[in-house]
């Protein structure tokens, strides 16, 4: 039972350049969310996908784009990396629409040189 | 909108004693409380929560409190074991079913110390 599988689990960019993580769920949720975890700050919403087909602005929206590619994945992409992306991201999975509790891949660590 | 904030930040505790960490939120309105684990290298992970209509939730050795009028909750865990060791989030949102607007607390840091 894989759960929530987020790709890659490390990566490291140039400024300037795009990048897509990847997320994907196998329990048949309704909801996805991206978070991004910060030292001392939590975890701080970025985008969430209440629905197959909405997506919806959270906390912390710019500089990046999501895609609800269909029931199971769920994609965030960096445009344009800076280094204050540099963090830690989540996505996580509800059952939804928008209910909690809310299950949580293992993360993707980005560095943003 | 709403702010949830989470003492200690760390905390160091011998095996076997107790261990309370505490949350106070600022919007009245709040009315879900869940607290997420969060061991190194993965995802956070519901280990327990409480909605306003409850003063106290218990599941074996970790039990969370609330009150709503000083608008905080704790958790809290006994007979401490090394597994316990991790970081651990509280949180609020307005509802059960508005995942997307759940703030989160900054989180802490516990160690159990053998």
């Amino acid at each position: 039972n894989a759960g929530v599988t987020q790709t890659p689990k490390f990566q490291v960019l140039k400024t300037g350049q795009s990048m897509t993580l990847q997320c994907a769920q196998d329990m048949n949720h309704n909801s996805m969310y991206w978070y991004r975890q910060d030292p001392g700050m939590g975890l701080r919403l970025i985008y969430y996908s209440a629905s197959e087909g909405t997506t919806d602005k959270g906390e912390v929206p710019n500089g990046y784009n999501v895609s609800r590619l269909n029931k199971r994945e769920f994609s965030l992409r960096l445009e344009s990396a800076a280094p204050s992306q540099t963090s830690v991201y989540f996505c996580a999975s509800s059952e939804g629409p928008l209910t909690q509790p809310q299950h949580f891949g293992d993360g993707t660590r980005l560095s943003i040189l | 909108g709403e702010n949830v904030e989470q003492h200690p930040s760390t905390l160091s505790v011998q095996e076997g004693d107790s261990a309370v960490i505490k949350c106070t939120y600022s919007d009245s309105a709040s009315n879900y409380f869940p607290w997420y684990k969060q061991e190194l290298g993965k995802g956070p992970q519901l280990i327990i929560d409480i909605r306003s209509n409850v003063g106290e939730k218990k599941d074996q050795r970790i039990a969370v409190t609330l009150n709503k009028t000083a608008k905080h909750f704790s958790l809290h865990i006994t007979e401490t074991q090394p597994e316990d060791s991790a970081v651990y989030f509280c949180a609020a949102s307005p509802s059960y079913s508005s995942a997307s607007k759940i703030i989160f607390g900054s989180g802490t840091r516990l160690s159990i110390r053998p």
